[in-house]
């Protein structure tokens, strides 16, 4: 079965600061990875995924995050944080082969992320 | 986006009772909804699955007696906590997908059982 690690737990950075949210892996196969943003009271949103192609994928707000398949990671970049971005970050996998076309995903243990003015 | 709408936000019930956990895709047909809980500080972990129409398939160590799912519309799946104990309280959270679309989020139901 597939995991989803998430290393930072909570990151403190400063308004401007560049942002690296880690997210790795275990799955041999192929794989769809996501990231997903949760602000406070809010529903689960889906900040980007990749499925194929670029391992670069640009999301929304100005995230991006890179594919590196032999590292089995899919780490979260911002070059500048704003305070808006203060929320909870989940990276998720789902394996559509494993999971014969159900979008079953299998999320890390999530970073907060608290931006300081 | 698609909207996935969770009905109540947080409920707190007496231990021994049942609750009712509704999710409604509410401007697409939700094929298949996914059932997820949250344990403080820890992920989401898939619960069960469900497509319109059949039976839920519940995850290893998920009690589908405890844990009832029904799907009976395109629109509409519920998730009964029966005879609910401290232990349930958790955050429930449904997706939902349509037959050619991404999964949507609810935004969750806060649980408490006291």
């Amino acid at each position: 079965a597939q995991s989803v690690s998430q290393h930072n737990h909570h990151v403190i950075l400063s308004e401007a600061a560049s942002l690296e949210l880690g997210c790795n892996y275990s799955y041999g196969g192929t794989v769809n990875l996501f990231w997903y943003v949760q602000y406070p009271g809010q529903h689960l949103q889906l900040l980007l995924k990749y499925f194929s192609g670029d391992p670069l994928v640009k999301g929304i707000k100005g995230f991006e995050a890179e594919f590196i398949k032999s590292k089995f990671s899919f780490n979260l970049r911002k070059p500048s944080v704003q305070w808006s971005d203060t929320a909870e970050y989940f990276c998720a996998v789902n394996a559509p082969k494993a999971n014969f076309g159900n979008e079953k995903l299998t999320f890390g243990t999530g970073t907060r992320l608290t931006i300081i003015p | 986006g698609a909207v996935v709408s969770q009905h109540p936000s947080w409920v707190i019930c007496k231990s021994g009772t049942s609750v009712k956990i509704e999710c409604r895709s509410l401007d697409f047909q939700a094929t298949t909804m996914f059932w997820y809980r949250q344990f403080p500080k820890q992920s989401l972990m898939l619960m069960a699955t469900s497509n319109e129409g059949s039976k839920a398939t519940y995850e290893q160590g998920v009690e589908k007696d405890k844990f009832l799912i029904n799907h009976a519309s395109l629109t509409l799946s519920t998730l009964t906590v029966t005879s609910a104990h401290p232990e349930d309280s958790s955050f429930y959270i449904c997706s939902a997908r349509g037959k050619y679309t991404e999964a949507f989020f609810g935004q969750g139901t806060r649980l408490t059982v006291v």
